[in-house]
């Protein structure tokens, strides 16, 4: 799987979009971008995948670049619940697995 | 039901003592998933069982045996663990292993070891 990388923290204000980017410049052509999150001493939880096109849905936003080699996840207004550390993950299709990275770690302030 | 659920939440135990972990899903899921995580660390993949057979031990130590009774249930069994193995115990699953797509988590039980 495709390496990423990410800042390791991230403030946003309560009510502003956060925008956490991705860098995943090993990508290959069958590779996933998947999205979870991790809120304090719970399990991790999905938030959005995507291959190529942008996709959204009621959590989320993920933009990808054309040539695939990044990718911002979108919180369009991002509460205090939205605090929380953010893992970009590649993967293949190769066995649905995920290998989780570093992470973001974003706070959202009031 | 889209729910992972996991037993214990927490744990404690001595370094002779044995002891499961227990993972539960209804979702018709095939593919069930063991992680532990560290403190301040990201989770890492222990063992992934497909249609209940185990497909990856990430050379965890035999320490930790993984167990699938049938497709709803994974246990962890625990024994002669060291202190360093205390941790985060995630369990998770997914529709198939083959196919790309959510993997569902628990909440964790938390391990420590005395």
């Amino acid at each position: 799987d495709a390496k990423t990388t990410q800042p390791p923290s991230m403030d946003c204000a309560e009510g502003r979009a956060a925008n956490l980017p991705c860098n995943h410049s090993t990508i290959s052509g069958n590779e996933y971008v998947y999205w979870y999150r991790q809120i304090h001493s719970q399990g991790p939880q999905y938030i959005i995948h995507g291959l190529k096109n942008n996709e959204t849905n009621e959590m989320a936003s993920l933009i990808i670049t054309e040539d695939r080699k990044s990718s911002t996840l979108i919180l369009p207004h991002a509460t205090l619940r939205d605090t929380a550390v953010y893992y970009c993950i590649v993967h293949n299709n190769a066995g649905n697995m995920l290998t989780f990275g570093g992470g973001t770690r974003l706070m959202v302030k009031p | 039901d889209t729910e992972v659920t996991q037993t214990p939440k927490h744990l404690v135990m001595g370094m002779t003592n044995k002891k499961s972990l227990k993972c539960e899903q209804h979702m018709g899921h095939r593919a069930m998933y063991w992680y532990k995580q560290k403190a301040k660390k990201p989770p890492e993949l222990m063992f992934v069982y497909s249609y209940e057979k185990l497909s990856i031990n990430e050379s965890v130590p035999s320490r930790f045996s993984p167990e699938c009774p049938n497709s709803s249930l994974l246990n962890l069994h625990l024994h002669a663990l060291q202190p360093e193995d205390s941790a985060l115990y995630l369990c998770a699953s997914s529709q198939d292993f083959r196919i790309p797509g959510e993997l569902f988590f628990g909440e964790g039980s938390r391990l420590t070891v005395l």
